[in-house]
């Protein structure tokens, strides 16, 4: 599976849009690139999927380059309540489970 | 769509007591689901895939004997964590994989363990 790199941290003020990249150089063909938002003491929570260009949902854009060797997930005019962990997942949609990496701690203050 | 509960939410036990956790998929069917264990300040970490009607495939350093994992149905699959110990104490996380798509995982609320 594809490693991925993710800052470990970032921090944003209320209403701003926040852009967080991530880098997965050894993206096989088959894998599609999955982003999750986790709070404390809970699941995982789906936020989008894509394989390749852009793809927007009522949530967040993901923008993913030509060569898909990275990705940027997009967060239009956060608010306190995106203060989270982000995980950026690269696989194929086979059998095989995702692998987490340590993901991107977004603390948004007022 | 695409809900996946777990059951108990959190956990209080003695050691050497067995844990059972249940996972189930609400709204569709899942051939595949994944156990997943969080400690704290730390990522997710697999333990194990669960293949309806088949034997669990565990990854490398979890001891199978002592997480037994039975995925009975297309909406449910079970963790059971045997003689507990302090140390097994954690977050643990299961998700399902929806047929068909993308095949998009999902994944549950969690269920906190803590072994005294």
């Amino acid at each position: 599976l594809a490693k991925t790199t993710q800052p470990i941290s970032m921090d944003s003020y209320e209403g701003q849009e926040v852009n967080i990249t991530c880098s997965h150089n050894n993206i096989a063909t088959n894998d599609y690139i999955t982003w999750y938002q986790q709070f404390p003491s809970q699941g995982p929570r789906f936020i989008i999927q894509g394989y390749k260009t852009k793809v927007t949902n009522e949530v967040a854009s993901l923008f993913i380059p030509a060569d898909r060797k990275s990705s940027t997930l997009s967060l239009p005019r956060v608010s306190l309540s995106d203060t989270a962990v982000y995980y950026c997942l690269v696989g194929d949609t086979g059998r095989r489970a995702l692998t987490f990496g340590s993901g991107t701690r977004l603390q948004v203050q007022p | 769509g695409a809900v996946v509960s777990q059951h108990p939410s959190r956990v209080i036990c003695k050691s050497g007591t067995s844990v059972k956790i249940e996972c189930r998929s609400l709204d569709f069917q899942a051939t595949t689901m994944f156990w997943y264990r969080q400690f704290p300040k730390q990522s997710l970490m697999l333990m194990a895939t669960s293949n309806e009607g088949s034997k669990a495939t565990y990854e490398q350093g979890v001891e199978k004997d002592k997480f037994l994992i039975n995925h009975a149905s297309l909406t449910l699959s079970t963790l059971t964590v045997t003689s507990a110990h302090p140390e097994d104490s954690s977050f643990y996380i299961c998700s399902a994989r929806i047929r068909g798509g993308l095949e998009t995982q999902y994944f549950g609320p969690g269920t906190r363990l803590l072994v005294l």
